[in-house]
This record gives C-alpha cells, structure tokens and sequence, in this order.
C-alpha cells in the first residue's frame, strides 16, 4: 500500500539556521505530495503540494522539488524563524485516488 | 478562517456524558472526515463520508458515530467514552474525486478531555 517516512523529531535548530526534512515515499504511478503545517494549538494547514515529477511547491519561504527517481518530497527553509516552530507532516494522495496517507510528522523547534 | 469549522474548541466530559462535535465547511466541498491525533501517535483516519455517504470506517469503536446530514455538515456523537478517548479530533474536507489533487482542508480541531 501507499506509505509516507519522514526524519523523526524533534529537530532543534536556532534562528536563521537551514532546515530541511526529509520525505520519501511509497505509491504505484505519479501521486500528488504535500506539506502540511500544524502550529501548536492548530488543526494543520496546507504548506504547499506538487502534483507532478520535478514540479517545485513554495511557500511562506519553505520548498519542496517532487523527486520521482528518488521517491522523495524533501522540504527546506533557508533561514527559520522561531514563528517555524511546529510540527511538518508529510502526505501524498495516490494517482487515481482521494485519500491523503500521511508521515509521522517531525516537530521542529526554533530557538531564538 | 480556514473555511472549515469546528465546534466546540475544548470539551470536558464524564464517561456517562453523551455530546456531540460539530464540523461545518463552506467550500463547497463534496467529501468529510473525521481523524484522531493523539499525542506520540500517527494521524488516524476515522470517517470518510462521500456526497453525505459514509464511504470507509477504520475499525472504530461505535462509542463514536458520525452523521453527516448534507455536504456541508459533519458530526461525531460521543457517548460512554474512555479516558483514552482524550485527544484532538480533526474534520477535513476536500472536493473529493473530482479534484484529488487539492488536497485536504482541515478545520482547527477539538481538544476533548474524557475525565
């Protein structure tokens, strides 16, 4: 079946440091991917998603490439803010289907 | 305003209480779900509901039932939970096959405590 695996958490980072978290995957043809965002407190949000190979989502200064000789959907921000505390899940929907298979999330925390 | 709205935001109740959690999305939406987020736990998918029909039910308790009377409106009836009952419970919507791309859209949660 379809699997989503990203890096475990909590990651720690300061302020104005790289971030990224790896995703990979596991779905038969070309699934759509996401990055859901939950603030704590928060139902998630969208971050950003691409729907097809080599296809870049950005938002909010993070990105993410669809790799699909690699089965990844990694995602980077060039500098954090301690606003970017949260926790990132992962998620993919399967060509011809409509359910959204998440990853476990990492949870990130900004230190000032 | 994430388009989607869940009611009430925090809940405390008994084990013997009966209440219900209320989702509403105006985005005209044809597919809802209910998860479960507990805490050290994986997403849970609960419900999914197509066009007002339940469509897929992951081996839930029937201490949980959902309704969905339209499109628009989705609820959960709780009644005689556990105390590992307590967590956040999630409502989402999506255009549903027409658009699967799209993505879910996820409402702010209820944060239920089973005392």
């Amino acid at each position: 079946g379809d699997s989503v695996t990203q890096m475990e958490g909590p990651v720690t980072l300061s302020e104005e440091a790289f971030l990224t978290i790896n995703c990979t995957y596991t779905a038969t043809g070309y699934p759509s991917l996401f990055w859901y965002v939950q603030y704590p407190g928060e139902g998630l949000q969208l971050l950003l998603k691409a729907t097809k190979a080599d296809d870049k989502g950005s938002n909010k200064g993070f990105e993410a490439t669809y790799r699909k000789e690699t089965t990844s959907f990694h995602l980077e921000k060039g500098s954090v803010q301690v606003s970017d505390s949260a926790v990132y899940f992962c998620a993919l929907i399967a060509a011809a289907g409509n359910k959204l298979t998440f990853g476990g999330g990492t949870r990130v925390l900004v230190k000032p | 305003e994430t388009g989607v709205t869940q009611t009430p935001r925090h809940l405390v109740m008994g084990m013997t209480n009966k209440k219900s959690l209320k989702c509403e999305q105006h985005l005209g939406h044809n597919a809802m779900y209910w998860y479960k987020q507990s805490a050290k736990k994986p997403l849970e998918l609960m419900f999914v509901y197509n066009f007002k029909e339940q469509t897929e039910n992951n081996s839930v308790p029937s201490r949980f039932s959902p309704e969905c009377p339209n499109s628009s409106h989705l609820f959960l009836h709780l009644h005689t939970l556990q105390p590992e009952d307590s967590a956040l419970y999630l409502c989402a919507s999506s255009p549903g096959t027409e658009r699967p791309n799209y993505g879910y859209t996820f409402g702010s949660g209820t944060r239920l405590t089973v005392v």
